[in-house]
């Protein structure tokens, strides 16, 4: 079954480390997604591709987080410097028609 | 802002029974409303869409009721099952020229803050 790869699944950092994630969209889609889930906020959209192109990044730290497809079939989602507040998991998703495939994500524990 | 507020926040239920879990969006620009449901440890994943022409979809034991006057819609799961036992999203989004091309619409999903649901044996 065609699914999206993220690494780590886990990672465990101290505050002030770069923290870079990972995701292998499914291949043939256009479209990958990042987002972050918390217990307190949810789920929340950070950024978006489509063909490659960032087409929206509003839901991210500027200062501090960063966003690339450098090609079809990576995507990276870098934070440095980490904080605590962070702490989270991370999840890529990437789609076609009407259907979106989320990645079992990336938990993030900022010390 | 929250733009899709989900109730209840936590669910219980007895096999066999209706589990019932109601969304309310504000942004009447949505036109696309799927359901997500997650498993510890995974991603969500798509359980069922409706769009706002149509004022019910139901897919095996899976019904969503839309009422776009409202701006209200629900998921409704008959005959639930233990298997069930999960956290339920809700989401909106926008269509692109009346398409969805890439499933998560032409802004991204917008979710709610999702409903854990227990369904006991």
């Amino acid at each position: 079954d065609a699914r999206v790869t993220q690494t780590p699944r886990h990672k465990v950092t101290e505050m002030g480390q770069e923290v870079t994630m990972r995701c292998q969209p499914i291949l043939g889609h256009n479209t990958v997604f990042w987002y972050r889930q918390t217990m307190m906020q949810g789920l929340e959209l950070l950024a978006y591709f489509r063909n490659r192109a960032p087409l929206d990044d509003s839901g991210m730290p500027k200062d501090r987080f960063s966003a690339e497809m450098p090609d079809a079939t990576l995507a990276t989602l870098k934070i440095q410097p980490s904080e605590p507040r962070d702490s989270a998991v991370y999840f890529c998703a990437s789609g076609t028609g009407e259907k979106l495939f989320f990645g079992s994500g990336t938990q993030l524990s900022v010390l | 802002q929250q733009q899709v507020k989900q109730s209840p926040q936590s669910l219980i239920v007895q096999k066999g029974g209706i589990s019932i879990i109601n969304c309310a969006y504000e942004n009447t620009a949505f036109d696309y409303f799927p359901w997500y449901q997650q498993f510890p440890g995974k991603g969500p994943a798509l359980l069922i869409a409706i769009r706002p022409d149509v004022s019910e979809k139901k897919e095996g034991r899976f019904t969503i009721s839309f009422n776009k006057s409202a701006k209200q819609f629900s998921l409704h799961i008959m005959d639930s099952q233990p298997g069930d036992s999960a956290t339920y999203f809700c989401a909106a989004s926008r269509l692109q020229a009346g398409k969805m091309y890439s499933g998560g619409g032409a802004d991204g999903l917008t979710f709610g803050k999702g409903t854990h649901l227990i369904i006991q044996p």
